[in-house]
């Protein structure tokens, strides 16, 4: 079975400040990767998915980019932060033929 | 874009009640999916729905999928204080997007 790997656990950034989040996959190869946000209490929202190196789909506008510089690895992307961006980044991981996503253990931001 | 909606949003129940979480989707789904959070963690899988009328059953819980009806429940039989957490459903889009319920928060109660 795959594992994912998410860094760091946790992160305290001021308003303005960069963002880079990342997380590797072990066990596959040629996933599709995504990032979610969770606000505190709420559901999932997906941020982006990959379906391979360099290809990149955004599902929400927003002040976040994504990059998938190699096969295994997503990353996740700011210039400046706001404080809206302050949640639970979880990045998951699923690959055919099988129908399961598999969660990694998440980033908990918070922007002050 | 597919919507999803949980009800209810919070459910509260007694040790040894049976209950059932609702999901509807407004639009085809590709799967269904079912997984559990529990406080401050990540997201766990439960079940995997591929098609109508597809029943699974893990312990305690079981879920089901009515692709005509756009529904699927998750039924609790005879909770225990362990079930106690929230409860998310998906449903995948196009193949690749996947979109969440709001959580239904569940708290057993001894």
């Amino acid at each position: 079975s795959q594992t994912i790997h998410q860094w760091p656990a946790t992160l305290v950034q001021p308003v303005g400040s960069p963002l880079s989040l990342e997380c590797t996959v072990e066990g596959t190869s040629n996933p599709n990767l995504y990032w979610y946000r969770q606000a505190a209490g709420r559901g999932l929202q997906l941020l982006f998915y990959s379906v391979g190196i360099g290809q990149i789909s955004s599902e929400v506008p927003q002040n976040l980019s994504a990059s998938r510089p190699q096969d295994r690895q997503f990353i996740l992307s700011s210039k400046k932060l706001l404080l809206s961006d302050s949640g639970f980044y979880l990045c998951a991981s699923r690959t055919a033929p099988s129908h399961e996503q598999y969660f990694g253990p998440g980033t908990r931001l918070t922007v002050t | 874009e597919l919507k999803v909606e949980q009800n209810p949003l919070f459910l509260s129940m007694q040790e040894g009640k049976n209950y059932t979480i609702y999901c509807n989707y407004s639009t085809t789904s590709d799967r269904l999916y079912w997984y559990r959070q529990d406080p401050g963690k990540s997201l766990e899988s439960l079940f995997v729905l591929l098609s109508n009328g597809a029943v699974k059953q893990e312990g305690r819980l079981m879920a089901s999928l009515d692709t005509k009806a756009r529904l699927s429940t998750l039924h609790i039989t005879a909770a225990v204080h362990d079930l106690s957490a929230t409860y998310f459903c998906a449903g995948l889009y196009n193949f690749n997007k996947f979109y969440f319920g709001s959580g239904t928060k569940l708290n057993v109660k001894p």
